[in-house]
């Protein structure tokens, strides 16, 4: 059973950086066949994916347009983790940031397993 | 990018009941891949049907889905009191983004 450990502040100043680690138990990173994504969640723009990291023999991202310019995600094979850096926060920002693993083959954007939520606020 | 409308917002029901929501696309999903969430408060959602119509691992017979193209629905034979929370499509096409509906909430009547 995979299991993903989410830490990370809660707290963010504007224009700061936003920085949130999600821990992978029950598979790998580097599974050559699964993705690890980002999503969040807000009332204003609801459920948002916005991007993820996997590996086909390399490495790989896909970013959502909304975010391209500011996100970061970046895989950590030897913690069996992968991290969520978005740059130049705004309160437009604020949201429950949730990791979650896609699913293998044609249910790679299937999101089967879910991190437990770490709710941002961006705010002096 | 595919928008998702999810309808009704808001459905007040008792235990038992049948429930069928609805999730109109934008456009053709491909393959129709077309998945569903249900959410509590305070959780994370969880995936309950892909492609469509399958369910997930040890998601109770009880949720089933169809639909093809640009029309989809998500039926509750009969709901326990477990079900009442907030319901999510989300299309699953080859390549991103991968975008959601804004949600149904089933409430107890």
């Amino acid at each position: 059973q995979v299991q993903l450990q989410q830490s990370g502040p809660g707290l963010v100043k504007p224009s700061q950086t936003l920085s949130l680690t999600c821990a992978i138990s029950g598979d790998s990173v580097s599974s050559n066949g699964a993705a690890w994504n980002w999503i969040r969640q807000s009332p204003s723009r609801g459920l948002e994916w916005l991007g993820r990291t996997y590996y086909r023999s390399k490495w790989y991202n896909d970013y959502a347009v909304s975010v391209k310019s500011r996100i970061i995600i970046n895989p950590d094979t030897s913690k069996n983790q992968f991290a969520l850096q978005l740059n130049s926060v705004t309160p437009e920002d604020t949201a429950v940031y949730y990791c979650a693993k896609g699913g293998r083959g044609p249910m790679v954007s299937v999101f089967d397993f879910w991190g437990q939520g770490t709710p941002v606020t961006v705010s002096s | 990018e595919i928008v998702l409308t999810q309808s009704p917002g808001t459905l007040s029901l008792s235990p038992g009941e049948r429930v069928t929501l609805s999730c109109r696309a934008s456009q053709s999903v491909t393959s129709n891949y077309l998945a569903w969430y249900q959410q509590k408060p305070g959780q994370a959602p969880r995936l309950l049907i892909y492609g469509a119509s399958s369910r997930a691992t040890g998601i109770p017979d009880r949720f089933s889905g169809s639909g093809f193209g640009t029309d989809f629905t998500l039926t509750i034979s009969r709901l326990e009191p477990e079900d009442f929370a907030v319901y999510f499509c989300q299309q699953h096409g080859p390549a991103p983004p991968w975008t959601f509906g804004q949600g149904t909430k089933v409430e107890i009547k």
